[in-house]
């Protein structure tokens, strides 16, 4: 079946440690975007990446960082350097610019 | 600068009542897209519908609704005979910008509960 697969699904963080996201697409889409979810909040973009080796920075990358090698895949870090990083994210891809996102089923990070 | 407004945090219904979800939206670009997603509790969202900023027809999905209102700068959307497996948060989204990248603003989210 076509879609987006996140994973893992929960992941626990110890202060100070670098963890990664794992967000890969079978929908042969060349966009594919990294959100945010806090709760009672809406979701906010992290980064966002348009074509293969090119990715560009939302209104919240600070603290995080991706790679886009492939088509199929874009990975997200959290890094130490991002204060508060329990939170729900979200991976998206779509097909071309202006039409719907398919949304991964989410990883939920928590620190501990 | 781009954002969507749903005022609405929380809305209780019981079950066959019609419920409409607000969603107002700011944008100085003249070409813009408008979404709305569903999440329910499994947390992935799940698209509804996308509306563009040249067609203000109303759309209407089997119990689903849509009003697009320019003048107004909103987008409404009604479920209509509620059920409960409509309880979920449903969030409203803009897509517009120069060179527009298909980046989604949110709206914060409404929040539907439907009893039996």
């Amino acid at each position: 079946d076509g879609g987006i697969t996140q994973s893992p699904k929960y992941l626990f963080r110890k202060e100070g440690q670098n963890v990664t996201l794992s967000c890969e697409q079978n929908l042969n889409h060349d966009a594919m975007y990294w959100y945010r979810q806090d709760p009672g909040q809406g979701l906010r973009l992290i980064y966002y990446s348009q074509i293969v080796n090119d990715f560009q920075k939302g209104d919240i990358a600070e603290g995080y960082s991706v790679s886009r090698e492939k088509k199929e895949s874009f990975p997200l870090t959290v890094t130490s350097a991002q204060k508060n990083p329990t939170a729900f994210y979200l991976c998206a891809s779509s097909m071309a610019r202006n039409t719907e996102a398919f949304f991964g089923q989410g990883t939920r990070l928590t620190v501990v | 600068a781009q954002k969507v407004t749903q005022a609405q945090t929380e809305i209780s219904v019981v079950e066959k009542e019609d419920v409409t979800l607000d969603c107002v939206y700011e944008t100085r670009d003249t070409t813009y897209y408008l979404f709305w997603y569903k999440q329910p509790p499994s947390g992935e969202l799940v698209f509804l519908i996308r509306r563009n900023s040249f067609d203000e027809q109303n759309e209407i999905s089997g119990r689903y609704s849509w009003n697009f209102q320019k003048s107004t700068s909103s987008f409404n959307f009604t479920i209509t005979a509620s059920q409960v497996v409509d309880s979920a948060v449903y969030f409203c989204a803009l897509s517009s910008g120069s060179g527009n990248t298909g980046k989604l603003i949110f709206g914060q989210g409404t929040t539907l509960q439907v009893k039996p």
